[in-house]
């Protein structure tokens, strides 16, 4: 079946690196995202990653994918106190057409 | 574009009244996708469109819920009887296939059922 699984918190300071990882079990995703959710708001996509694909580079946001063992990771450099909010990972199971599975989310807090 | 604009942004209402939700996708968009926030289940899809199609349902509750897209600029979801576990937050996305992957999630209508 289709399940997507995330630890529910992480706490960082300013300036560190932060590192959110996911992991998946439908080998046939054929695309994994990361959205961003802020208190009282709706989803925001920050990026995403094709199946075929082992990484992904985007200013401060860098997503590894490591298909084997059905592992997303999202690396956010220089985090700044704005980023603190849900981070959702989520797969597209092959031939489902736009049905998005999604993790538990991440809150992530960052400390100034 | 204003984005996905769902009404309204709160509702309130007592068990066994019906409710119902709104949802205008970005114009142009051609799927669109009714999901449900709750603290114990997280995000989960109820319903999606496609071309004003509904094209799986499989994750609406139960006969309670019904989702209609009558045109590609609107959709409704309708909760009739509402009941106390209905509470949540439920989200609105569109995206234009093929790139399905690019969804557009409206702000929510947090639903409260008392």
């Amino acid at each position: 079946g289709e399940d997507v699984e995330q630890s529910l918190f992480l706490s960082v300071r300013e300036g560190d690196s932060s590192v959110i990882n996911c992991t998946y079990t439908d080998s046939s995703s054929t695309y994994l995202y990361w959205y961003k959710q802020e208190p009282g708001a709706g989803l925001q996509l920050l990026t995403y990653i094709f199946s075929n694909m082992d990484m992904k580079q985007d200013q401060r946001l860098t997503v590894l994918l490591n298909k084997k063992d059905k592992h997303l990771s999202l690396r956010i450099a220089d985090t700044q106190t704005g980023d603190s909010a849900i981070y959702f990972c989520a797969e597209t199971p092959y031939n489902q057409g736009g049905k998005l599975i999604f993790g538990q989310g991440t809150e992530l807090s960052v400390k100034p | 574009d204003a984005g996905v604009i769902q009404s309204p942004r709160h509702e309130v209402t007592e068990m066994g009244q019906e409710v119902t939700l709104r949802c205008k996708p970005i114009s142009g968009h051609n799927s669109l996708f009714w999901y449900r926030q709750t603290m114990m289940r997280g995000l989960e899809l109820l319903i999606y469109f496609n071309n004003n199609v509904p094209i799986d349902d499989s994750g609406m509750p139960e006969d309670r819920f019904s989702a209609k897209m009558p045109n590609a600029s609107f959709s409704t979801l309708k909760i009739q009887p509402s009941e106390p576990r209905d509470s949540a937050v439920y989200f609105c996305a569109s995206s234009l296939a093929p790139r399905v992957f690019e969804a557009f999630f409206g702000q929510g209508t947090r639903l409260t059922v008392v």
